[in-house]
Order: C-alpha cells, then sequence, then structure tokens
C-alpha cells in the first residue's frame, strides 16, 4: 500500500525558506515512473497545484511560484522536497504532497508569521 | 492567468442525481486537459474520485461518473447519499501546469 507522510516546520518567519519532506513507502520515487507532487490550501479557500517532479527529476512548476519554488527527489531516503523561498501570509496553507493527483498524503499545516 | 471556473453551491436530495461542471477560461474543455475530479470533506484531504475525464479510481463509487458535456468537463452524481456531501474540485492540465477549480460545495438535503 503507497502511503505519503508530509513533514517539516510549521512555523516559518517571513522572507525565510519553507522547507517540507514527503516521505514515500510503497513506491520507489526514483524507479517507479509517477510524477510526485505538490499543492497547498489556505485555511477555508480552494487547492493550488504547485509543482511536481518525475522520477527522473524533470520538474514543472505552477507559473505564478515558479521563480520561488524548487522541488527535488532525495532517492537514499525514498522522499522529495519542497522549497519556497521568500515567503509571506500568503504562504500559509496546508501543504499536501501526492502521487500524481491519486494518493495524497495528510497533510501538514504551516504558518508564515514573525 | 488561465482560470478554471465550477459553481460555487449545489443542492440535491438524497437519491437524486446532480451534475457538477467545470469550465475553462480558454475554451472548450476537452479530454486533452485530463480532467481530474476530487472530493474534500471538512478536516480531511482531498480524495481522488476521477481522472482523464472518464476513469474512475478503484475506490470511487460507481454512482460517481465523469464526462465532457457542453465544452465543459462534468462530474455526476446519481443516487446521491447524504455522505456525498463535500466540496469537490475539478483540475485541468495546460500543458506542464496544473489548474484547479474554485471547487463546488454539494449540499445533500
Amino acid at each position: 500500500q503507497v502511503r505519503l507522510q508530509e513533514s517539516g516546520p510549521g512555523l516559518v518567519k517571513p522572507s525565510q525558506t519553507l522547507s517540507l519532506t514527503c516521505a514515500v513507502s510503497g513506491n520507489s520515487v526514483s524507479r517507479d515512473n509517477y510524477y510526485w507532487t505538490w499543492i497547498r490550501q489556505p485555511a477555508g479557500k480552494g487547492l493550488e497545484w504547485i509543482g511536481r517532479i518525475y522520477a527522473s527529476g524533470t520538474t514543472d512548476y505552477n507559473p505564478s511560484l515558479e521563480s520561488r519554488v524548487t522541488i527535488s527527489l532525495d532517492t537514499s531516503k525514498n522522499q522529495f522536497s519542497l522549497n519556497l523561498t521568500s515567503v509571506t501570509a500568503a504562504d500559509t496553507a496546508v501543504y499536501y504532497c501526492a502521487r500524481e493527483f491519486g494518493i495524497w498524503g495528510r497533510g501538514t499545516m504551516v504558518t508564515v508569521s514573525s | 492567468q488561465t482560470v478554471v471556473t465550477q459553481e460555487p453551491s449545489l443542492t440535491v436530495s438524497p437519491g437524486g442525481t446532480v451534475t457538477l461542471t467545470c469550465a475553462s477560461s480558454t475554451g472548450a474543455v476537452t479530454s486533452g486537459y485530463y480532467p481530474n475530479w476530487f472530493q474534500q470533506k471538512p478536516g480531511q484531504a482531498p480524495r481522488a474520485l476521477i481522472y482523464s475525464t472518464t476513469y474512475n479510481h478503484p475506490w470511487t463509487p460507481a454512482r460517481f461518473s465523469g464526462s465532457l458535456l457542453g465544452g465543459k468537463a462534468a462530474l455526476t452524481l446519481s443516487g446521491v447519499q447524504p455522505e456525498d456531501e463535500a466540496v469537490y474540485y475539478c483540475l485541468l492540465y495546460y500543458g506542464g501546469a496544473w489548474v484547479f477549480g474554485g471547487g463546488t460545495k454539494l449540499t445533500v438535503l
């Protein structure tokens, strides 16, 4: 059974970098041919696709976030990561990782505040 | 900027049928937009229902079906159950980027 679990700081200061990881079990992030995806959801609002990374390492990003986002694979730990730089309060949200869009993690809340 | 539009809210009676739609600001939605549909209940992560317009995930109840209807992607619920009350999101592909709709709050009343 495939499972994804997000982890990372729940509080990030404005202008700093938000860093999250998604641990994957039941699949290999580098050998199984899937897109590994990040999505976020501000409280009470809709979903926003952040970006994805393929098993080969190829990435696609939301154009509105592209200048601040990096998604990478860590094959030694079978996980993938999200880095979002220069965060503001607008980046406060629940962040989800997913295998393509079929299997989702439970999400992790990140608050941007000083 | 591309906008994906859904009905903000719909109400259906138990046992009834309802169709939710998903429109693109770029024009008619086709299978090339690979429409996906998701269900989200309060406090839970979204759950995938439909991918590539018409394909149900293994866990998706048979009463959910996807289609293209009048230039939009559509999600039809037939024989609605009380537990189907939720927010439903569609998702469309724009050549390397994905865009979610704003969601439809479905009330079963």
